[in-house]
């Protein structure tokens, strides 16, 4: 079956402007992550979403990002007034109730 | 954010070798995991370990889940040329919840 797919792949925004990548789950995953890749680096926690609860936001690293998942299924990352140090791999991940999490292939953002 | 300590931090071996990575941590988990990163892909899981102690295996590929829940290894033998990679550990509290992540071990294997 269909993977954890995200769009763009590529992303490049000038300092300022406002992005928004995307990340389409698995069919019937109730849980959706996002996280981040910085060059080199691990993978740090942003956001995640289970059913109707309400998110978890403790790793959202300043106000200017937000997410929103619609329907229990695509999910938006937005990031607001983007920096130079937002530029990194952006990862979402699904799973459910009680299953681990499968990534999607990442959007690579790069603020010039 | 939080990263768990992972060693090496890279690796050049032969192909046929064995290879051995850990992963330690300063907290408890009660899930441990092991992800492949291969470059401009998402992780794939390798293993998934779920009770201290345990150790699984999935082909070449053999983890431990330590006693003390603070610590995990990762063992592949005889390794191949399509092994390298990134490889991830992967700390979680409970099932459906948040990963932390190491700083990856970075595989190279040559013929």
């Amino acid at each position: 079956g269909a993977g954890v797919s995200q769009s763009p792949s590529n992303k490049v925004t000038e300092k300022g402007k406002d992005v928004e990548l995307r990340c389409d789950p698995i069919s019937g995953h109730t849980a959706l992550y996002w996280y981040r890749q910085s060059l080199g680096q691990g993978l740090e926690f942003l956001i995640y979403f289970q059913g109707n609860s309400a998110p978890d936001k403790s790793g959202l690293p300043s106000d200017r990002f937000s997410a929103e998942r619609t329907g229990g299924s695509v999910s938006t990352l937005t990031i607001q007034r983007t920096q130079q140090e937002d530029s990194a791999v952006y990862l979402c991940a699904s799973s459910s109730q009680q299953d681990t999490q499968y990534f999607g292939p990442g959007t690579r953002l790069t603020v010039l | 954010g939080q990263q768990l300590n992972q060693s090496p931090q890279s690796m050049f071996i032969q192909e046929g070798e064995d290879v051995s990575m850990n992963c330690t941590s300063s907290s408890i988990f009660n899930t441990w995991l092991w992800y492949k990163q291969d470059p401009g892909e998402g992780p794939v899981l390798l293993i998934a370990l779920y009770k201290a102690g345990e150790l699984t295996s999935n082909g070449r590929l053999t983890a431990q889940f330590g006693i003390t829940r603070k610590d995990s290894f990762l063992n592949i033998s005889a390794s191949i040329p399509s092994d390298v990679g990134i490889y991830f550990c992967a700390g979680q509290p409970g099932t459906a919840s948040k990963l932390t992540f190491g700083t990856g071990t970075r595989l190279q294997v040559t013929l």
